[in-house]
């Protein structure tokens, strides 16, 4: 079954705006990962939050994590072209060595 | 490196013919896996392994079989092909044995269609 399911799941704006994707999960998770996939290729890691973090950081990404909630954002601030993919959020949970994916948010940036 | 690489990238079968999509790794990891993406779906996983001779089985396994008998290698047997079997196949990697845990490293994918 999906664990993460990502909301909006197409979301369509200016270069240099900022996007913002949630993901929200039902279990409790040991950690979850965002990983971009541009179009025909495979997917690329951008950032892992532990269930003990709240927030990280990766140059123009931010990502942050509620628990209480089950739930999750990803921020890519000051859009570029280049940002244009899908971008899939993805859980494990304790005591499990798997990922679940979600069905992914396509992000386009229109120059 | 080559980091994960896949082959053929694009596959035709016939209902019932048998293939192995292979993977290779050449980053020395003991986490392996494969997916498969369907539109809508996201990607659900088929079979992983934590180490050579060690497989278990993922979220989607019928119809697949898998096996790990070195390190590098890790491919994917369609014993008889079904037209709901046609999709993206993903091969992923990762460091360490507690590799749901750890950041994946994915290959290029391999598109199956089976008429």
């Amino acid at each position: 079954s999906q664990q993460g399911e990502e909301d909006p799941q197409a979301l369509s704006i200016q270069e240099g705006e900022n996007a913002t994707m949630n993901c929200s999960y039902k279990t409790s998770i040991n950690n979850l990962q965002w990983y971009r996939q541009n179009s025909g290729r495979g997917l690329v890691h951008l950032i892992l939050i532990r269930s003990n973090e709240r927030e990280k950081h990766s140059g123009r990404l931010r990502v942050t994590l509620d628990t209480s909630k089950k739930s999750s954002s990803l921020l890519i601030t000051a859009s570029r072209a280049a940002d244009t993919a899908s971008y899939f959020c993805a859980t494990v949970i304790y005591g499990n060595n798997r990922l679940a994916f979600g069905k992914g948010n396509q992000v386009v940036v229109i120059p | 490196n080559a980091g994960v690489t896949q082959t053929p990238k694009f596959q035709v079968l016939k209902t019932g013919q048998s293939m192995t999509l292979q993977c290779a790794q050449d980053m020395n990891h003991e986490y392996m896996s494969w997916y498969r993406q369907d539109p809508g779906m996201g990607l659900r996983l088929i079979h992983y392994s934590v180490g050579a001779g060690i497989t278990d089985q993922g979220e989607v396994p019928n119809g697949y079989n898998v096996s790990r008998s070195t390190t590098e290698d890790f491919p994917l047997r369609l014993l008889s092909a079904a037209p709901s079997q046609t999709s993206v196949y993903f091969c992923a990697s990762s460091a360490r044995r507690s590799g749901g845990n750890n950041e994946q490293f994915f290959g290029p994918g391999t598109r199956l269609t089976v008429l």
